[in-house]
């Protein structure tokens, strides 16, 4: 079975501090992916990462940033944490696209972060 | 630019009974995957399916169908004899050769509700 982890699934932190979310895929999948979530919003994208090194923007990545060293780790930094970023953190991974389309993203069970 | 329409936000029925999950897209690819998730009170998203453009036949798992209608861009979930264990919000979504490399397009989640 797919595995996805995440570092905590409850977070405290204070405005301004630098955050550190961990997430870690035991299934060798290319790509990785940051969202938050928020109620009547969805899923948003923040970053995600076709390769080690490699980092691509989602639709909100302003105030954060992604660090990929190793294929089975995808981090997510918050440089200073504010308040608005208070919400529910999913990691997710897949294999990479066939020629049809990306395939399904498997996800991990979520940070909820509180920014106080 | 691709689009998936959940309109449904809250569905509330009592045991037992079938319930329907609309989900509307719309992509200028020709070839694409569909997908659905659930989303238990727990967090973490669970993939419930993948279809691709090609096939048109409805799947069918336990409980679990799914109707695929290209014709009118629609790719409908049915729970038959609900339970209370089918409480989650689920989410449909969409992928395709036009989307960000290897991402998915959800929609906003449908919150089921099922009241014993």
């Amino acid at each position: 079975d797919v595995k996805v982890t995440q570092s905590s699934r409850y977070l405290v932190k204070r405005t301004g501090e630098k955050v550190f979310l961990e997430c870690v895929q035991d299934m060798d999948h290319e790509n990785m992916f940051w969202y938050r979530q928020d109620p009547g919003l969805g899923l948003r994208l923040i970053y995600f990462s076709y390769d080690v090194k490699m980092k691509e923007k989602g639709d909100i990545p302003e105030g954060y940033s992604v660090s990929r060293e190793k294929k089975e780790r995808f981090s997510l930094i918050l440089e200073s944490a504010s308040t608005n970023q208070t919400s529910m953190y999913l990691c997710a991974s897949s294999s990479r696209a066939s020629p049809y389309g990306a395939y399904e993203q498997y996800f991990g069970p979520g940070t909820r972060l509180t920014v106080t | 630019a691709q689009k998936v329409t959940q309109a449904q936000t809250e569905i509330s029925v009592v045991e037992k009974e079938d319930v329907t999950l609309d989900c509307v897209y719309e992509t200028r690819d020709t070839t694409y995957y569909l997908f659905w998730y659930k989303q238990p009170p727990s967090g973490e998203l669970v993939f419930l399916i993948r279809r691709n453009s090609f096939d048109e036949q409805n799947e069918i798992s336990g409980r679990y169908s799914w109707n695929f209608q290209k014709s009118t861009s629609s790719f409908n979930f049915t729970i038959t004899a609900s339970q209370v264990v089918d409480s989650a919000v689920y989410f449909c979504a969409l992928s395709g050769t036009g989307g960000g490399a290897d991402g998915l397009t959800f929609g906003k989640g449908t919150h089921l509700i099922i009241q014993p």
